[in-house]
């Protein structure tokens, strides 16, 4: 049974262009959460979707980042005009759903990560 | 501002020994609670999901104290395989996890 999957595992782009960041979530899984590590930083949230719906994208930047998650294929996070300061691993994670009052069904399992280099 | 506090260490510990980390979170209202380990530029995993007033797996114990808002993680009998990145992490709501900067603990011979 895979884990959550990410590609590229290692992205490198010059300032200015696209970086594109592809997620496929464990089998069994409709909800999906990007989170962003900095350098000597821990996690943070960035956006949860389901499939074809962006539930909470508080934690997205407001300009140049977008996120989907299509009826088919994996979740993509996308930023554009890249700068140095996107430099950062971004990690997704998948969960069965969601609870208010938690329990297994809120645990979120986590993929490799993609370490963006921004030169 | 919801934040989640823990103590950044390091912890340097023997082989054997008993080890323990606090977290404090600062939402009450939050529901879940859980610990995960980070080896250094990988991936979170999930270590323990702390329900109620805690649990216990093998040589982890995780409480949960939420009068005080803080959790405990408590590691018995220390293998230098247990040297990592604790990571204290609260869901305060659907979706969001909020995680701790994290705990290194490290384990030497």
């Amino acid at each position: 049974n895979a884990g959550v999957m990410q590609n590229p595992r290692h992205l490198v782009r010059r300032r200015g262009q696209e970086a594109r960041l592809r997620c496929s979530p464990m089998k069994g899984h409709s909800h999906v959460y990007w989170y962003r590590q900095l350098p000597e930083e821990g996690l943070k949230f960035m956006v949860y979707l389901q499939k074809e719906n962006i539930i909470d994208e508080s934690g997205m930047p407001k300009e140049r980042f977008s996120a989907e998650f299509p009826k088919e294929g994996p979740s993509i996070l996308r930023i554009q005009q890249v700068v140095r300061g996107d430099s950062a691993a971004y990690f997704c994670a998948s969960s069965p759903g969601t609870s208010e009052v938690g329990g297994p069904y809120n645990e979120q399992f986590f993929g490799p990560g993609t370490r963006l280099t921004v030169l | 501002r919801k934040e989640v506090e823990q103590d950044p260490g390091p912890f340097n510990v023997p082989e054997g020994a008993t080890v323990a980390f606090n977290c404090t979170y600062s939402n009450s209202a939050s529901q879940s609670f859980f610990w995960y380990r980070q080896d250094c530029r990988k991936e979170p995993k999930l270590l323990m999901s702390v329900y109620s007033s805690g649990n216990e797996d093998g040589r982890f114990t995780a409480q949960l104290n939420r009068a005080s808002q803080y959790i405990s993680l408590l590691i018995r009998d220390s293998k230098l395989s247990d040297s990592a990145t604790y990571l204290c992490v609260v869901n305060e709501g659907y979706s969001t996890l909020t995680f701790g900067k994290g705990t290194m603990l490290l384990v030497s011979p």
